[in-house]
């Protein structure tokens, strides 16, 4: 079946060390999103790629980066630079018609 | 600036009790609307979405949502809870403006219990 892959679902983090989380998707959906998810703040946009070899900064890029090769995989580093890492990132892709296939999720936890 | 607003961060209902969650927009023309379903730890699920025609729509596990644009709305309803209905339920509208166009904004979710 068709999905959205996130992995790990778990990950911990020490000070100062940079993480990258994993998105792999196999539904042939142009657009990939990365939101981040902490209690009571909703779903924030961190970057999203509408094209391969391109992407966008969302409304909280600041301390992570992403790269775009190829259209199944859209993975995101958490840099040392993002000072408060810890929460949960959910990965995302659509076709372009605003219908959104959401992964399970990835828990990063700074330690 | 497009926008959502979920008035309600938690709402307790009884099980066999009706539920509706309330979700306000800001944009000018017909929006591109949509509901969407979180268990804890989980990602998102689309439970229905308003692009167009009647304003009231059917969504999967019995939930519905009515389109209202006098009042800027697009409250999701259903008529009798389930204790497995309990999650995050998140509104969203569709981005239309420039680069963002095909983007979703989310509102903030409104959690949900289910007494027994």
């Amino acid at each position: 079946d068709g999905g959205i892959t996130q992995s790990p679902k778990y990950l911990f983090r020490k000070e100062g060390q940079n993480v990258t989380l994993s998105c792999e998707q196999n539904l042939n959906h142009d657009a990939m999103y990365w939101y981040r998810q902490d209690p009571g703040q909703g779903l924030r946009l961190i970057y999203y790629s509408q094209i391969v070899n391109d992407f966008q900064k969302g409304d909280i890029a600041e301390g992570y980066s992403v790269s775009r090769e190829k259209k199944e995989s859209f993975p995101l580093t958490v840099t040392s630079a993002q000072k408060n890492p810890t929460a949960f990132y959910l990965c995302a892709s659509t076709t372009g018609d605003y219908g959104y296939t959401f992964g399970s999720g990835t828990r990063l936890t700074v330690v | 600036a497009q926008s959502v607003t979920q008035p309600d961060i938690h709402i307790t209902v009884s099980e066999g009790a009706s539920l509706e969650l309330r979700c306000n927009y800001s944009y000018g023309a017909t929006p591109y609307l949509f509901w969407y379903v979180q268990s804890p730890g989980q990602g998102l699920q689309l439970l229905l979405k308003y692009f167009s025609g009647d304003t009231l729509v059917q969504g999967i596990k019995g939930f519905e949502a009515e389109f209202k644009r006098s009042q800027s709305s697009f409250n999701l309803r259903k008529p009798s809870v389930h204790w497995s209905d309990a999650a995050e339920y998140f509104c969203a509208v569709g981005a239309i403006y420039g680069g963002s166009q095909g983007n979703l904004i989310f509102g903030k979710g409104t959690k949900l219990s289910v007494k027994p």
